[in-house]
């Protein structure tokens, strides 16, 4: 079984640019999340996606935007970028919301560099 | 305002001998923890997992110990092995959030 993929590995763009972070999950899971890794931090959430639909949102700017389509993959758009945001994004997928605890299953993630 | 902390950046232990990894956290309102283990140029992977309503889960060489008084998490690897080497996250859920606090992250180092 595939695991949750995403694309590209690495990525650099320049302050005030638009990045684009791409997550497919593990097949027949339904819910996506995204999450920031910056240096010296953990794993900051920042976006769940369930059915389609944005269900939960951490503590991160507008700017951080997602949407997941009707193959349940994902989008992580992050408009005018600074400095601050170079950081690991790790995406999740888990088996369909409603139960309690969902085990999160990670991708190896994308590595965004602004300069 | 960081509500999981892994105070210990770093560990070092010998291989065969234990493990104890600690996790404070401070939101009451957390049901659920979590362990993942995350080897560099990958992503986290699951461990084991405690619910707040029991005080220990044990998952072969992975024992979890909650103390919901002290707020405090531990985990503990029996005997430890080169493999384990990796950096460990702990996580603090509330159910039906679906949002994953985690810590910062403890580097474990076993050594031959």
């Amino acid at each position: 079984e595939a695991g949750v993929t995403q694309s590209p590995t690495h990525l650099i763009k320049t302050r005030g640019q638009q990045a684009t972070l791409r997550c497919s999950p593990i097949s027949g899971h339904t819910s996506v999340y995204w999450y920031q890794q910056a240096l010296g931090l953990g794993l900051q959430f920042l976006l769940w996606y369930d059915e389609g639909e944005e269900r939960n949102r951490g503590n991160f700017p507008p700017r951080f935007s997602g949407r997941q389509f009707p193959n349940y993959s994902s989008e992580l758009n992050v408009n005018a970028l600074e400095l601050e945001d170079s950081a690991l994004y790790l995406c999740a997928s888990s088996s369909p919301a409603g139960t309690t605890f969902n085990e999160q299953f990670f991708g190896p993630g994308t590595r965004l560099t602004v300069l | 305002d960081q509500q999981v902390k892994q105070n210990s950046p770093s560990l070092s232990v010998q291989e065969g001998r234990i493990s104890i990894l600690n996790c404070d956290y401070t939101n009451s309102m957390f049901d659920y923890f979590l362990w993942y283990k995350k080897y560099p140029a990958e992503g986290p992977t699951f461990l084991i997992s405690i619910s707040s309503i029991k005080d220990k889960n044990e998952d072969g060489r992975f024992t979890v110990f909650l103390n919901k008084s002290a707020k405090h998490l531990s985990l503990h690897i029996v005997p430890s092995q080169p493999g384990d080497s990796a950096v460990y996250f702990c996580a603090g859920t509330t159910s039906g959030t679906y949002k994953y606090i985690f810590g910062t992250g403890t580097r474990l180092k076993v050594l031959a």
